[in-house]
C-alpha cells in the first residue's frame, strides 16, 4: 500500500520562484493536511482540508496557497519563494478532521531556497 | 511557552535498556494522546494512541498518560538499534493537533 505519497521529494529553488508540491493519497481519507517541520519547532500546521471542496488556514499559512484537486489530492503552493520557507513538507491525511482519528505522513519534501 | 514540551535529546543508552520519552503540555482541554516514530528521512509513523489517563501497552512499547499532571510518556523496554529514531509525541482537543518538538533516541548496540 503507498498510503501517503509526495512529489517531488527534493526541490531547490531561487528566492522568488514558485512551485507546486504535490500529494495523493490512497486510503479514501477525507481529510488532508500541509505541515512544515523545522529543528527545533516539531510540526506546524500550514493549510488542512477537512473535507473535498474545503481548506482551512493553519498555524503559519502566510505565503502559502493550497488546492484541493479531489478526494485524493492536495496540493501546496510556494507564489514566490522566500529563504525563510526552506524546511520539510509533509503531507498528511486522516478519514476524518476529528479528535480520534491518527494522521497518516508521507515520507516529506525537502526545499531549499536560496 | 510552548503548548506541548519535549526534550530533544540526544537520548543514548546500550542496547536491552529501558527507555523513558516524556512531554508535558499546558492546555487541560487536551484529549487524545499519540506518539509518532520518525526515522531519519522519513514521515512521521504512528505508534501509539490513547485517549484516557493510565497506560496503554502494545509489545515493547508502552504509552503513559497523567492529566492530572499534564504529563505524558512512552517506555520502550529491551530497545534495539532499530529503535533507534526521533520519537514525536502529538496532542489532540477539537479539530487541533500539536506536535513537540520530538526526542532523538540512540540505541548503541
Amino acid at each position: 500500500n503507498a498510503g501517503v505519497t509526495q512529489t517531488p521529494k527534493f526541490q531547490v529553488l531561487k528566492t522568488g520562484q514558485s512551485m507546486t508540491l504535490q500529494c495523493a493519497q490512497d486510503m479514501n481519507h477525507n481529510s488532508m493536511y500541509w505541515y512544515r517541520q523545522d529543528p527545533g519547532m516539531g510540526l506546524r500546521l500550514i493549510y488542512y482540508s477537512a473535507s473535498e471542496g474545503t481548506t482551512d488556514k493553519g498555524e503559519v499559512p502566510n505565503g502559502y496557497n493550497v488546492s484541493r484537486l479531489n478526494k485524493r489530492e492536495f496540493s501546496l503552493r510556494l507564489e514566490s519563494a522566500a529563504p525563510s520557507q526552506t524546511s520539510v513538507y509533509f503531507c498528511a491525511s486522516s478519514y476524518h478532521d476529528s479528535s480520534n482519528q491518527p494522521q497518516h505522513f508521507g515520507d516529506g519534501t525537502r526545499l531549499s531556497i536560496l | 511557552q510552548k503548548e506541548v514540551e519535549q526534550d530533544p535529546g540526544p537520548l543514548s543508552v546500550p542496547e536491552g535498556a529501558i527507555v523513558s520519552l516524556n512531554c508535558t503540555y499546558s492546555n487541560s482541554a487536551f484529549q487524545y494522546f499519540m506518539w509518532y516514530r520518525q526515522y531519519s528521512r522519513k514521515g512521521p509513523e504512528l505508534l501509539m494512541y490513547t485517549y484516557s489517563s493510565g497506560n496503554k501497552e502494545d509489545g515493547r512499547f508502552t504509552a503513559q498518560v497523567d492529566k492530572s499532571s499534564k504529563y505524558i510518556s512512552l517506555f520502550i523496554r529491551d530497545s534495539q538499534p532499530s529503535d533507534s529514531a526521533t520519537y514525536l509525541c502529538a496532542i489532540r482537543y477539537g479539530n487541533k493537533l500539536v506536535f513537540g518538538a520530538g526526542t532523538i533516541l540512540r540505541v548503541k548496540s
